[in-house]
């Protein structure tokens, strides 16, 4: 079936320092994928989206390449900050006959220290 | 513009005890609609999704029920709670059709 698996927590970085959280998918067709944020206490937040192969999706200065070569979709942000500190889910979207269902990674829990 | 409303925000039951959580979506209609379960540790679940008034499908047999006696309300249900119901549950919306859910702040569960 599809699934989701994303590298384990927690990450932690000092900040300014380059985040890397890998994502891949396993899925019949063509899915579209996901990053969530979660900041502490909160519910989720849609951070970014690609549809289809090659798309980036990018917010907030994290960007995340659709590669259906590899069936990743890998989330990157150049300088990261304190305020960046939260739980990324990955998820891609299955489903059909008029719902969505979101399914997603167990998440990676990123710390970022001053 | 839409909004989504979960309540209550945090609730601590004995085992045993009844549970209902309730979700609401303002500024649209006939959303689909969902309830997410994230244990301590864990990531998320899909418990409950539904397309309309009376239609629930359950991805995991489970305690919990769902019922939606309204377009836009969304209950999640138990008679009596078990130590392992305990986490964050999500309720979230979507828009027929379209690929992205909007999810509500969380209703967090301790069971003792």
């Amino acid at each position: 079936g599809n699934s989701v698996t994303q590298m384990e927590g927690p990450v932690t970085l000092s900040e300014e320092a380059f985040l890397t959280i890998n994502c891949t998918y396993t899925a019949t067709g063509y899915p579209s994928l996901f990053w969530y944020v979660q900041y502490p206490g909160e519910g989720l937040q849609l951070l970014l989206k690609a549809t289809k192969a090659d798309d980036k999706g990018s917010n907030k200065g994290f960007e995340a390449t659709y590669r259906k070569e590899t069936t990743s979709f890998h989330l990157e942000k150049g300088s990261v900050q304190v305020s960046d500190s939260a739980v990324y889910f990955c998820a891609l979207i299955s489903g059909g006959g008029g719902y969505n269902k979101l399914i997603f990674g167990a998440g990676t829990r990123l710390a970022v220290h001053p | 513009s839409q909004t989504i409303h979960q309540w209550p925000a945090t609730l601590v039951q004995p085992v045993g005890s009844p549970l209902s959580l309730e979700c609401t979506v303002e500024g649209t209609s006939n959303p689909n609609l969902y309830w997410y379960r994230q244990a301590a540790g864990r990531g998320l679940q899909l418990l409950f999704y539904s397309v309309g008034i009376g239609q629930i499908s359950s991805e995991v047999p489970q305690n919990l029920s769902a019922s939606r006696p309204q377009d836009r309300q969304f209950i999640l249900s138990s008679k009596k709670l078990l130590l392992s119901d305990s986490g964050f549950y999500l309720c979230a919306w979507s828009v027929q059709g379209a690929n992205v859910l909007t999810f509500g702040a969380g209703s967090r569960l301790t069971v003792l």
